[in-house]
């Protein structure tokens, strides 16, 4: 079963508008990552969140983590084309680093 | 530092056969792991090993065998290919406290 969930499914907007993914999950977790697919490509590590953090940044990426609500959303200011991906969150829990992943949200970024 | 490295790319196999997946990582990762992707999916954990000589179950293992007999290598077997294995493999690596860094990846289609 899937750990974390991400909403949306799909997202589209337009060139240098914001786009927030979400990540809700089911049990206690150590950290939360995020990472970026490209069609038909590996994934690249964007954050990882630990579980005592609330708020990172990393340039155009803002990552916020609610423990009590067991959710954490991906904020990608001034959106471009080259963002047009799909983005997973994936948490480690259980005093593991066993990374479960949700199902992704595809982003499109309409020029 | 070549990061994580997967053999093959691609593979074609017939059910029945078997086959391994080779992974191979350069930055002395503690961690690795063993994951699949179906189409329109997120990942899904098929084995892991948090250190040279130990394996673990993840969320979908069976059919499948690992091995990490050196601390940079993680094997991914399978015995008996079927049809529903088809799917790109992801191998992961990780430090205890770190970023997961990904293969490129290895589509693998079983007739």
């Amino acid at each position: 079963s899937q750990q974390g969930e991400e909403d949306p499914q799909a997202l589209s907007i337009q060139e240098g508008e914001n786009a927030t993914m979400n990540c809700s999950y089911k049990t206690s977790i150590n950290n939360l990552q995020w990472y970026r697919q490209n069609s038909g490509r590996g994934l690249v590590h964007l954050i990882l969140i630990r579980s005592n953090e609330r708020e990172k940044h990393s340039g155009r990426l803002r990552v916020t983590l609610d423990t009590s609500k067991k959710s954490s959303s991906l904020l990608i200011t001034a959106s471009r084309a080259a963002d047009t991906a799909s983005y997973f969150c994936a948490t480690a829990s259980g005093g593991t680093y066993k990374y479960i992943f949700g199902t992704g949200t595809r982003l499109k970024v309409l020029a | 530092n070549a990061g994580v490295t997967q053999t093959p790319k691609f593979r074609v196999l017939k059910t029945g056969q078997s086959m391994t997946l080779l992974c191979a990582q350069d930055m002395n990762h503690e961690y690795m792991y063993w994951y699949r992707q179906d189409p329109g999916m997120g990942l899904r954990l098929i084995h892991y090993s948090v250190g040279e000589g130990t394996t673990a179950k993840g969320e979908v293992p069976d059919g499948y065998n690992v091995s990490r007999l050196k601390k940079q290598n993680f094997l991914l077997g399978l015995e008996s290919a079927a049809p529903s294995q088809t799917s790109v493999y992801f191998c992961a690596s990780s430090p205890r406290t770190g970023l997961t860094f990904f293969g490129p990846g290895t589509r693998l289609t079983v007739l």
